[in-house]
């Protein structure tokens, strides 16, 4: 199985702030790479697939690069919606792995 | 409108049955792969189960012999059959379509698994 290891596992940070958020992979996944994001008692969002492709409808803040087993999630400039949880997980062979979340906190 | 509506969980004792549906509108649950997805309470998300527009399917280790995910076409539903259930089972189980720009979530519903 594919093991996808996020850091930080949480991160204090402000609004307006810069904040990269990586991920790393077991194995290569040449860019199947997705990541979510997850408030309280939702169900997961899409942000970013094919490790930098922005979903529709999400904001351009949002932004992801990486190929390989290297992957980073950057937010630009953070808004108050954006404190959440985020995951990223590989969907390049089964079972689809997630990593185990970073918790984004307002400092 | 795409939806995903979840339905069937509840409060098993260890061993028992649960199982779970997914109701979809707005697309056909054959022509896209569909997964299941749980996330124990507190916990990280963890993918359980693929359901392959051809037919094939995948489990992760820990469920393999006592899940089994399948589709009604007739009625545009996707399943978790459930069986020996163990305490670790307790989680909210999400359908999910795709992991791609053709993603789609359910809400989620609660399996509790408790003596």
């Amino acid at each position: 199985d594919i093991q996808m290891t996020q850091s930080p596992s949480s991160l204090s940070a402000s609004v307006g702030d810069r904040v990269t958020i990586t991920c790393r992979a077991s194995q290569t996944i040449s860019n199947y790479l997705n990541w979510y994001q997850q408030k309280p008692g939702k169900a997961p969002k899409l942000l970013i697939y094919g490790a930098s492709s922005l979903q529709s409808g999400v904001p351009s803040r949002f932004s992801g690069s990486g190929s390989g087993t290297e992957f980073t999630l950057t937010i630009s400039s953070l808004q108050p919606a954006d404190f959440a949880t985020y995951f990223c997980q590989q969907s390049y062979s089964t079972p689809y792995t997630f990593g185990q979340g970073t918790k984004l906190e307002i400092k | 409108e795409v939806q995903l509506v979840e339905s069937g969980g509840g409060f098993v004792q260890p061993g028992g049955s649960l199982r779970l549906s997914c109701a979809a509108s707005g697309f056909l649950v054959s022509t896209y792969y569909m997964s299941w997805v749980r996330q124990a309470p507190g916990k990280g998300l963890e993918w359980v189960s693929v359901l392959y527009s051809g037919g094939s399917t995948a489990y992760t280790d820990s469920v393999k012999g006592r899940f089994t995910i399948s589709r009604d076409n007739s009625k545009n539903t996707l399943y978790l059959q459930m069986n020996s259930l163990r305490p670790e089972d307790t989680a909210v189980y999400y359908c999910a379509r795709e992991f791609n720009k053709n993603d789609f979530w359910g809400q989620g519903t609660l399996v509790t698994v408790s003596s």
